[in-house]
């Protein structure tokens, strides 16, 4: 077990719905990274955040948006969802240029 | 960024060793290699990280000839549960940015 964990374990959202999605970062992290992994793929970066502010992109659309907070938990947003987001959505956390620690994923489906 | 190439698939059998190379032509001077491992419904696990000849650690071995135009890991003796999805990438040091392949599922077989 890495120490990140996520919220919720699965969600199920209608087409056109918002979607927040949560990561609580090890202790002593202060970058949060997520990423999203479609079925059979690998994890695709979406952004990273450290300390609160992003710090990079991948190439997603802007519905899709974070936040990080104080205690470097962090929070993953997507608007107007789409079929294709259903994809199992990892948290990462690190001290700033070290090793990644990912969470187990929040498993998105929409309908 | 650097482009990796891995089979899609292995299988193998307890006990045995099996190896699972990944190609990337285009490294940079000043990338290195990393190899994660993925269970169903988790998310990845560092393995090990390499830059050049060998590295070794309690899980695996890392093998990286001198041109580095591709890498090798190592697992000895798997086991039922080594069966998992292994990816290859290629980035500077302890990149944020993780870019990942599809992988190589590897099933291992009692």
């Amino acid at each position: 077990e890495t120490g990140v964990t996520q919220s919720p374990t699965h969600l199920i959202k209608t087409r056109g719905q918002q979607v927040t999605l949560r990561c609580s970062s090890q202790s002593g992290h202060n970058t949060v990274s997520w990423y999203q992994q479609a079925l059979g793929q690998g994890p695709q970066f979406i952004f990273q955040y450290y300390r609160e502010e992003e710090n990079g992109r991948g190439n997603f659309p802007p519905r899709f948006s974070g936040l990080q907070f104080p205690n470097y938990s962090s929070e993953l947003n997507v608007n107007a969802l789409e079929l294709d987001d259903s994809a199992l959505y990892l948290c990462a956390s690190n001290d700033r240029g070290q090793e990644q620690y990912f969470g187990p994923g929040t498993r998105l489906t929409v309908t | 960024l650097a482009k990796t190439t891995q089979p899609i698939s292995m299988d193998s059998y307890e006990g045995q060793e099996v190896n699972i190379t990944c190609s990337h032509n285009n490294i940079a001077t000043n990338d290195y290699i990393t190899w994660y491992q993925q269970f169903p419904s988790q998310g990845p696990r560092f393995i090990i990280q390499g830059y050049k000849t060998k590295v070794t650690n309690e899980v695996a071995s890392l093998f990286i000839p001198a041109d580095r135009k591709s890498s090798t890991l190592s697992l000895p003796r798997v086991s039922l549960s080594d069966t998992a999805v292994y990816y290859c990438l290629v980035g500077t040091y302890n990149t944020d940015k993780l870019i990942f392949g599809t992988g190589t599922r590897l099933q291992v077989f009692p």
